[in-house]
């Protein structure tokens, strides 16, 4: 079974600077997808990043981007330029390539970031 | 387009009570998910609809019934709830995994919640 461990229950930046969030996991696996989402107060839960493990490029999207490292099965997310909207909570995920009854995300247990005005 | 909606966004229900929980996207997925999330826990997947046919079910107690009625349509009925199924409860969804591989069969995206209470 995959297991995602996020180590930093909580984390806290002063707005504009830059922070990064660790995430780990574990699979026998070869071929899967890795996220993170954000979910913020309004508990909705909104994609941030999605990476696949194929590719050795790290995925960038606007003020996110990760660090994909597959053999040491590590995935953290940096955000630049922090805002008061990036406060929330973040889930790294993890889902097998398969589909058809494997299509579970499994989560990692969380970091609540806060932006420091 | 990536809108999945849910409704009502709050319900209160007593342990006697027979409500449903309403999940809808139009951007055309065919899988449909129900997740049930505890306050400062991520959420716990509870089943997997896949072309309208359950395909996961993660050991849900009988009382929590899915039905997928069509494809862009997903209900939770709840009956005899227990104050420990007070909840946030996701719905999300995702595209035909049988897309070519240009397509994003792996990326869920999720509608607000309803926040269930029972009583």
């Amino acid at each position: 079974a995959q297991t995602v461990t996020q180590s930093q229950p909580e984390m806290s930046v002063q707005e504009a600077e830059t922070v990064t969030l660790s995430c780990t996991y574990d699979t026998s696996e070869s071929d899967y997808y890795l996220f993170w989402y954000k979910q913020p107060p309004s508990r909705q839960m909104i994609l941030v990043i999605r990476q696949e493990a194929y590719k050795q490029q790290n995925a960038t999207e606007n003020r996110f981007s990760v660090n994909f490292q597959k053999a040491a099965k590590s995935f953290s997310l940096k955000i630049s330029d922090s805002q008061l909207g990036d406060a929330a909570m973040y889930f790294c995920a993890y889902r097998s390539a398969k589909n058809f009854g494997n299509e579970k995300l499994t989560f990692g247990t969380g970091t609540r970031l806060t932006i420091i005005p | 387009d990536t809108e999945v909606t849910q409704t009502p966004k709050h319900l209160v229900m007593g342990m006697t009570n027979k409500k449903s929980l309403k999940c809808e996207q139009h951007m055309g997925h065919r899988a449909m998910y129900w997740y049930k999330q505890k306050a400062k826990k991520p959420p716990e997947l509870m089943f997997v609809y896949s072309y309208e046919k359950l395909s996961i079910n993660e050991s849900v107690p009988s009382r929590f019934s899915p039905e997928c009625p069509n494809s862009s349509l997903l209900n939770l009925h709840l009956h005899a709830l227990q104050p420990e199924d007070s909840a946030l409860y996701l719905c999300a969804s995702s595209q035909d995994p049988l897309l070519s591989s240009g397509g994003r069969a792996d990326t869920q995206y999720f509608g607000p919640g309803t926040r269930l209470t029972v009583l």
